[in-house]
């Protein structure tokens, strides 16, 4: 079955700290997309990252790094040096190719981060 | 570029009242949609998606109904609401073809039924 795990419910750092979303996914496919989503206060849902399946290179944007491991199932997203505006909801999604796959999103339940000054 | 829009922001509304929320993509064309709902909690979970006009897929069983009148504009309905019903609502859109694309969000509307 299709599921994502985020255990960090919530997390609260000090400005400039370096800070890590765990997300462990559980998938039977072998073609899959995961993603991680920024949601702010106002609630729009924001686009960070999209990584599939068969790289598992790991990816740095900015303060923002993420580490895909297949071997553990897990795609940790790393903020470096956190800010204020850092603070937020972020989700881990999975997306599978199987046939009957309609392009769904599973979500974790998310880890808010506060950021604090 | 793509933008997607959402209305209305907020609505209150009273059990056994009809629902109707529209979400319009603008900048693509033929694009992938999808009605979410995030319950208190947080979690999300898709409602609804669609591939073309009139081409509406249901994941979940309940009082909501979608439709897609035109290629770009995806309506969320309901003929009476329940206390249930009540979250925030997020639609999505995704380029047209294939599965594995990315969903871009809409801001969400917030639906509290009383």
């Amino acid at each position: 079955a299709q599921k994502v795990t985020q255990a960090q419910t919530e997390i609260s750092v000090v400005e400039k700290e370096d800070v890590t979303l765990d997300c462990v996914y559980e998938t039977r496919d072998t073609t899959y997309y995961l993603f991680w989503y920024k949601q702010p206060p106002s609630g729009e849902l924001v686009f960070l990252i999209r990584r599939n399946s068969f790289d598992e290179q790991n990816e740095i944007s900015g303060r923002y790094s993420w580490n895909f491991q297949k071997s553990t199932s897990s795609f940790n997203f790393t903020i470096t040096a956190s800010q204020v505006v850092d603070s937020a909801v972020y989700f881990c999604a999975l997306s599978e190719a199987g046939s009957s796959n309609t392009g769904k999103l599973i979500f974790g339940q998310g880890t808010t981060l506060q950021v604090k000054p | 570029s793509q933008t997607i829009h959402q209305w209305p922001a907020t609505l209150v509304q009273p059990v056994g009242s009809p629902l109707s929320l529209e979400c319009t993509v603008e900048g693509t064309s033929n694009p992938n949609l999808y009605w979410y709902r995030q319950a208190a909690g947080r979690g999300l979970q898709l409602l609804f998606y669609s591939v073309g006009i009139g081409q509406i897929s249901s994941e979940v069983p309940q009082n909501l109904s979608a439709s897609r009148p035109q290629d770009r504009q995806f309506i969320l309905s309901s003929k009476k609401l329940l206390l249930s019903d009540s979250g925030f609502y997020l639609c999505a859109w995704s380029p047209f073809g294939g599965r594995l694309q990315t969903q871009y969000f809409g801001p969400g509307t917030r639906l509290l039924v009383l």
